[in-house]
């Protein structure tokens, strides 16, 4: 299994582009969720998905979109990127409902000039 | 509303000697809790985690934490620390909610360097 894999590794945008960040796991895992890593704050929830079809907010959801139309993909769209999302972000998935582990991708390291 | 407080920021140890992190948490509920390591440039992974069995946790590399209810607390030990332990280190707490099981909230990190 490939477990967890996040495409790009790196990404430079300008200000106003938009984009989307790609997250596939391979382990039918029915739960995925994205963070945000910045320094001194741990990660920070965006988005996340109990299933396909299924999305809901996390704590910092504003300028960012997610679709979850597989079990495996779960895409994550800045609409119009802001210096504010230069970031480190992760995707993670679980199988369990309950407070299983999670697995978590290589990230994606995000610069917005 | 749960949240979770790593007390120092930055924890410098000598190869061999004990290693302690310190992690507080506060939740309404009964929480779950992890240790996770994120070695540089790397995803994170877990070391191990409380789910109300028994309250001392042993997980991978020899690390071991805690619970103490009494004290809202989640420490992180490991008796002898090596070189490979140079990482971060996040604090985390699950919450309980039904369908919100897997909404994790981390602490703010602690960042380990061990020296020769």
């Amino acid at each position: 299994n490939a477990g967890v894999t996040q495409t790009p590794k790196f990404q430079v945008l300008k200000t106003g582009q938009s984009m989307t960040l790609q997250c596939a796991q391979d382990m039918n895992h029915e739960y995925m969720s994205w963070y945000r890593q910045d320094p001194g704050m741990g990660l920070r929830l965006i988005h996340y998905s109990v299933g396909a079809g299924i999305t809901d907010q996390g704590e910092v959801p504003n300028g960012y979109n997610v679709s979850r139309s597989t079990t495996e993909d779960f895409p994550l769209r800045l609409l119009s990127a802001a210096p504010s999302q230069t970031s480190v972000y992760f995707c993670a998935s679980t199988r369990a409902r309950g407070p299983g582990e999670q697995y978590f991708g290589p990230g994606t390291r995000l610069t917005v000039t | 509303a749960q949240s979770v407080t790593q007390l120092d920021s930055h924890v410098s140890v000598s190869e061999g000697t004990p290693v302690l992190l310190r992690c507080n948490y506060s939740s309404s509920y009964s929480p779950s809790l992890f240790w996770y390591v994120q070695h540089p440039n790397k995803g994170l992974q877990l070391l191990l985690k409380y789910t109300s069995a028994a309250t001392l946790v042993k997980g991978i590399n020899g690390f071991e934490a805690e619970f103490k209810k009494s004290e809202t607390s989640f420490h992180l030990t490991k008796p002898s620390a090596h070189m490979s332990d140079a990482a971060e280190y996040f604090c985390v707490v699950s919450d309980p909610g039904k369908a919100a099981g897997n909404k994790l909230t981390f602490g703010g990190g602690t960042r380990v360097l061990v020296k020769p």
